[in-house]
């Protein structure tokens, strides 16, 4: 009955890999979010998704690239990953518009780049 | 640019005692606000949202707000050694229905 999921948990890889983390939600939320949380613990939203539409696109490498085939999954994908990209990814979901809407937090992926 | 600003900490709280954590924020027609906690090595949970000027009781927890000085606090009453965490402030804009700005969080220390 997990609210947010993600895949996979950890991932450790080498510099310049190619690499996937999925997200899915069982909410019926219509908005996703993907956040980067470094050593130092800043919560730095990257993207969102609002029925499947990139509504938030922050400042990001262009190596980062979000998915959202539906509503309920986001999925991020990484080209030629870098020692930078280390780092928690937490996907999240909300309700709706509003900002009367909380977000709600995936258990992360901790990336960690060698 | 709109800032959420929080004292790092630590925080050091006996325990039973009131911990008082706080938060102030730069985009006046701010209009929700939410308290998450975040234990070491797991994703920050929503303990408390508020939205209008005064005080919002949950259990132990009281988050208290005043748009006018544009500040955010949370109070946690009878802390416990369980609520050592980092507490984050979020705030959405008025112009940013979907974002939340985040503070870089408060890392709350309950000594037994």
């Amino acid at each position: 009955d997990t609210a947010v999921s993600q895949t996979p948990k950890y991932l450790v890889t080498q510099m310049g890999n190619d690499k996937s983390i999925k997200c899915e939600q069982n909410l019926g939320h219509d908005t996703m979010y993907w956040y980067k949380q470094d050593s130092k613990k800043f919560l730095k939203i990257m993207f969102s998704y609002n029925n499947k539409e990139l509504i938030i696109n922050e400042t990001v490498p262009n190596r980062f690239s979000p998915k959202s085939p539906d509503k309920a999954h986001l999925n991020l994908h990484i080209n030629s990953l870098e020692l930078g990209d280390s780092a928690v990814y937490f996907c999240a979901s909300t309700a709706g518009t509003g900002g009367y809407n909380e977000q709600f937090f995936g258990p992360g992926t901790r990336l960690t780049v060698l | 640019q709109k800032e959420v600003e929080q004292n790092s900490g630590p925080l050091s709280v006996p325990e039973g005692a009131i911990a008082s954590l706080n938060c102030t924020y730069s985009d006046r027609v701010s209009q929700s606000f939410f308290w998450y906690r975040q234990y070491s090595g797991k994703s920050p949970e929503l303990i408390m949202s508020i939205y209008s000027n005064g005080d919002k009781e949950d259990g132990r927890f009281t988050a208290q707000l005043n748009k006018a000085s544009q500040y955010v606090s949370l109070l946690i009453r009878d802390s416990q050694p369980s609520d050592s965490a980092t507490y984050l402030c979020a705030v959405n804009g008025a112009d940013s229905n979907y974002q939340l700005i985040w503070g870089a969080g408060t890392k709350l220390i309950i000594k037994p």
